[in-house]
């Protein structure tokens, strides 16, 4: 079945230093949608930025990730961690780009910005 | 934004208590989810739906049951609770079109935290 990985758990980082948060995932479908939720302490998932397009960046937020169906990858990225930034992070799958309506969900990663 | 609200915020209920979670989308969505979130699971689908009378299963339907009763209004059942269904439960909707695909962000609401003695 549809799955997603994130392998780190927990990340502690320094402000001002980069963010990479890994995602890789595994479908079938050839055509799928790639989705970073973001969650602060306290509050529920909002969207942080998604994509469909293949090798296309997109950005939101100071954030950015490109999706790679070659190596079934949609890393996240930041160039400068900032104390706002401390959340827990999902990575999120739609295999048939909403014809399922459903949504696989990864473990997240529990990120922590440090001065 | 979608506008999703969930009752009660937080409940308590003992062992083999009955509890119904409440799930209302003023956004005229056609999908509505539950999901619980624990600690080193992260969110997990219970069941789902596309519409009014309809319910789809989830990754982790078991000791649940939903119905939804109309567009807007979705509803989480727990007909005799267990320690182990004490966890946040989240309500999303999404306006995903069954078969056809489009706009298929998740919304959440805030969050029930259920706690069963």
């Amino acid at each position: 079945g549809d799955s997603v990985t994130q392998t780190e758990g927990l990340v502690t980082l320094t402000e001002g230093l980069p963010v990479m948060l890994n995602c890789t995932y595994q479908t079938i479908y050839s055509n799928p949608f790639l989705f970073w939720y973001v969650q602060h302490l306290n509050e529920s998932p909002r969207l942080l930025l998604k994509s469909f397009t293949d090798n296309k960046r997109t950005e939101h937020q100071g954030f950015h990730a490109t999706l790679h169906k070659s190596s079934s990858s949609f890393h996240l990225q930041k160039s400068s961690a900032q104390l706002s930034d401390s959340a827990l992070y999902y990575c999120a799958l739609s295999p048939t780009g909403g014809l399922s309506g459903k949504l696989t969900f990864g473990e997240g990663t529990q990120v922590t910005v440090i001065s | 934004e979608a506008a999703v609200t969930q009752s009660p915020r937080n409940k308590v209920t003992v062992t083999g208590g009955n509890v119904t979670l409440s799930c209302r989308q003023t956004n005229s969505h056609n999908y509505m989810y539950w999901y619980r979130q624990d600690t080193g699971h992260g969110l997990r689908l219970i069941h789902y739906s596309y519409g009014a009378g309809n319910l789809q299963i989830g990754d982790v339907p078991d000791g649940y049951k939903a119905t939804r009763t109309t567009q807007e209004d979705f509803f989480l059942l727990l007909e005799l609770a267990s320690p182990s269904q004490t966890s946040l439960y989240f309500c999303a909707s999404s306006d995903a079109v069954r078969d056809w695909g489009g706009e298929d962000t998740q919304y959440f609401g805030p969050g029930t935290r259920l706690l069963v003695l």
